[in-house]
């Protein structure tokens, strides 16, 4: 079966660091890029970082460029999330997600097919 | 706030069919990229529903399906059934923001 599971949340300080874990099984980890999808309390989702397999490709959303890190070992097939300097606006539920490709030729378009259940990060003093 | 806009609900009866836009721009749904959909049951995670536009995954009832056209894009749910009531959001991509994956605001699925 194909699975995802996240885990490392919890309650922290404003300025404080967290850092995610994301564990794969029933798939090959290492052929697949990878994302962080966040949903704050009440609120919608907003994508936070992607990874592509081999990590030669790294992008953040604005909100989180330079406090966030995202990394991952394939060799453990999991996928992190390492979060510095957090603020009470990072308070959500973290989801990690595979990356699904489709198209061909010069267009290809990428979703999320399989999504973990979330880990809840709660910034507060 | 999204460049993606959903209405905040809609509602039907059981048997009923409903429609979820998703309006976008020229920078994202009119420049041809494409959409897909995502349903989040309450308090779990989201799941893939349409996939490409149009393109369902196995397991995903054919009641759900997807379109677009213009700068817009279109979920309907035909034979509606109680244990649809979720919030839907579809997702894009936007040229204009450094911003790899653009969601909808949502939508929530009332079943009457």
């Amino acid at each position: 079966e194909v699975q995802l599971v996240e885990s490392g949340g919890g309650l922290v300080k404003p300025g404080g660091s967290l850092r995610l874990s994301c564990a794969a099984s029933g798939f090959t980890f290492s052929s697949y890029s990878m994302n962080w999808v966040r949903q704050a309390p009440g609120k919608g989702l907003e994508w936070v970082s992607s990874i592509s397999s081999s990590s030669s490709y790294i992008y953040y959303a604005d909100s989180v460029k330079g406090r966030f890190t995202i990394s991952r070992d394939n060799a453990k097939n999991s996928l992190y999330l390492q979060m510095n300097s957090l603020r009470a606006e990072d308070t959500a539920v973290y989801y990690c997600a595979r990356v699904g490709v489709g198209g061909s030729g010069a267009y290809y378009y990428y979703y999320m097919d399989v999504w973990g259940k979330g880990t809840t990060v709660t910034v507060s003093s | 706030q999204s460049v993606l806009t959903q209405p905040p609900s809609v509602s039907g009866a059981p048997g009923q069919r409903v429609t979820i836009s998703c309006t976008g721009s020229s920078s994202n749904i009119g420049a041809g990229y494409d959409v897909h959909w995502y349903q989040q049951l309450p308090g779990t995670a989201p799941k893939l529903l349409i996939y490409g536009n149009s393109n369902r995954p196995s397991g995903v009832p054919d009641r759900f399906s997807g379109s677009k056209s213009g700068t817009s894009a279109s979920l309907a749910i035909s034979g509606l059934q109680a244990e649809d009531e979720a919030d839907y959001y579809c997702q894009s991509y936007d040229s204009s923001l450094s911003v790899l994956y653009v969601f909808g605001t949502g939508t929530k699925v009332t079943v009457l």
